[in-house]
């Protein structure tokens, strides 16, 4: 199976909070990132967030992190038609320039 | 500042031909990758690029597919006697700080 885990989609009401999740199998991570893709565009950096840390807020955006569970999560607060899109969770492992990418979390928001 | 370019944005060729994507990435990062993604799919790791190190060529499919970075920044990803199973998105992305990948648009390329 892959190191990164995610859900293939997520549903949510406009205006509600979205959650998108992510699992990671490996202890060693330095820092774990998440990107939004849009139809037809590249990847768009949305945050990423140190290991050491548990939370970080920028705007609608919340990221999460439990290292004991090797679980992250990015809450979008009062989703919009505009966050539509793929999310992709990533995990940089011993400073490693590679990352290591989830298989994206589709966002469909219903009117 | 300016992020990372690709150029063409869209190739359409016949199966059979050369093709060469290139991609200029920003301006001071020494790692430059190359990734693919096919409709509806994930991300696909081609190559990497660091510094002045030798590449690293593990995610190339084929002996067709090679990349090279002259001078530590622009760099170009030829495919050989293109199939028609190499259609997909070929995405550029390069480093920075905290190993975060900047993406750009990518090139779209279609044979036919």
């Amino acid at each position: 199976g892959e190191d990164v885990e995610q859900s293939l989609f997520l549903s949510v009401r406009e205006g509600d909070s979205s959650v998108i999740n992510c699992t990671y199998t490996d202890s060693s991570s330095t820092y774990l990132y998440w990107y939004k893709q849009e139809p037809g565009a590249g990847l768009q950096l949305l945050t990423y967030i140190f290991s050491n840390m548990d939370m970080k807020q920028d705007q609608r955006l919340t990221v999460l992190l439990n290292k004991k569970d090797k679980h992250l999560s990015l809450r979008i607060a009062d989703t919009q038609t505009g966050d539509s899109a793929i999310y992709f969770c990533a995990e940089n492992r011993n400073s490693n320039y590679q990352l290591i990418w989830g298989a994206g979390t589709k966002l469909i928001i219903k009117p | 500042g300016a992020g990372v370019s690709q150029s063409p944005s869209n190739k359409v060729t016949e199966k059979g031909k050369d093709v060469e994507l290139r991609c200029d990435p920003i301006s001071g990062h020494t790692a430059l990758y190359w990734y693919r993604q096919s409709l509806g799919q994930g991300l696909e790791f081609l190559i990497y690029f660091q510094g002045n190190s030798a590449p690293d060529k593990s995610g190339l499919p084929s002996d067709r597919f090679s990349a090279e970075r002259t001078g530590g920044s622009v760099s170009t990803l030829t495919i050989q006697r293109t199939q028609q199973e190499d259609s997909a998105v070929y995405l550029c992305a390069s480093s920075g700080l905290a190993y975060e990948q900047y993406f750009g648009p990518g090139t779209r390329l279609t044979v036919t």
